[in-house]
């Protein structure tokens, strides 16, 4: 049974930049939050989606946007990139209201 | 918002135990705890639920006090695999399924 996957692992982008991360959920799971986690702090929600339509969504600003496929897996799009925006971009996936949220290995995104 | 942890970093022998709390300002539904070594992604660890539902490993366990918005994790004879930062995400109500993380606890075990 694979976890939850994203790719790709790493990634280096100059400032202005656009960037696309991918997840993929748990077998059997239908919902997908996206974190971003800067270095030596916890993860800060972004957003997350639940039957292909954003549910929720943090403090986070429109440069962020993302999608969910409808085999439930979810790419988190960030434009114009600033150098704040270096971080490690967690995916977690849950079944609706089963609480638990399982995090993908998560993509570093350096950006120069 | 941001829920506060103590202590911030923890230093144990293997068999000693440890206690981590996390406090928030807010009124919670919910409160879970995942570990995190360096380099990886957070794991699910346990969940408690208003009402006194709980959820998780079977070797840890935690407590949560509704009324202080307040949930402690009890780490006991404790293991070199447990050391990593530890972190508690709360949810502060049953319609957001939205995790804030709080501050973070480093603990190191040595043997």
């Amino acid at each position: 049974d694979a976890g939850v996957t994203q790719s790709p692992t790493h990634l280096i982008k100059t400032r202005g930049q656009q960037v696309t991360l991918r997840c993929s959920p748990k077998s059997g799971h239908d919902t997908v939050s996206w974190y971003q986690q800067a270095l030596g702090q916890g993860p800060q929600f972004i957003f997350q989606y639940y039957e292909e339509e954003e549910r929720q969504r943090g403090n986070f600003p429109d440069r962020f946007s993302g999608h969910q496929f409808p085999n439930y897996s979810s790419e988190l799009n960030v434009n114009a990139l600033l150098l704040g925006d270096s971080a490690l971009y967690l995916c977690a996936s849950s079944s609706f209201r089963d609480y638990e949220q399982y995090f993908g290995p998560g993509t570093r995104l350096t950006v120069t | 918002q941001q829920p506060v942890q103590s202590p911030q970093a923890v230093i144990l022998r293997e068999g000693e135990d440890a206690v981590i709390n996390c406090s928030s300002s807010k009124a919670l539904y919910s409160v879970h705890w995942y570990r995190q070594k360096h380099g990886e992604a957070p794991v699910f660890l346990m969940i408690l639920l208003k009402g006194g539902e709980q959820k998780g490993h079977e070797k840890i366990s935690a407590s949560f006090n509704e009324k202080k918005q307040q949930s402690s994790l009890y780490l006991t004879a404790s293991q070199l695999s447990y050391s990593g930062t530890y972190f508690c995400g709360t949810e502060i109500s049953d319609n957001t399924d939205k995790l804030i993380f709080g501050t973070g606890t480093r603990l190191q075990v040595f043997p």
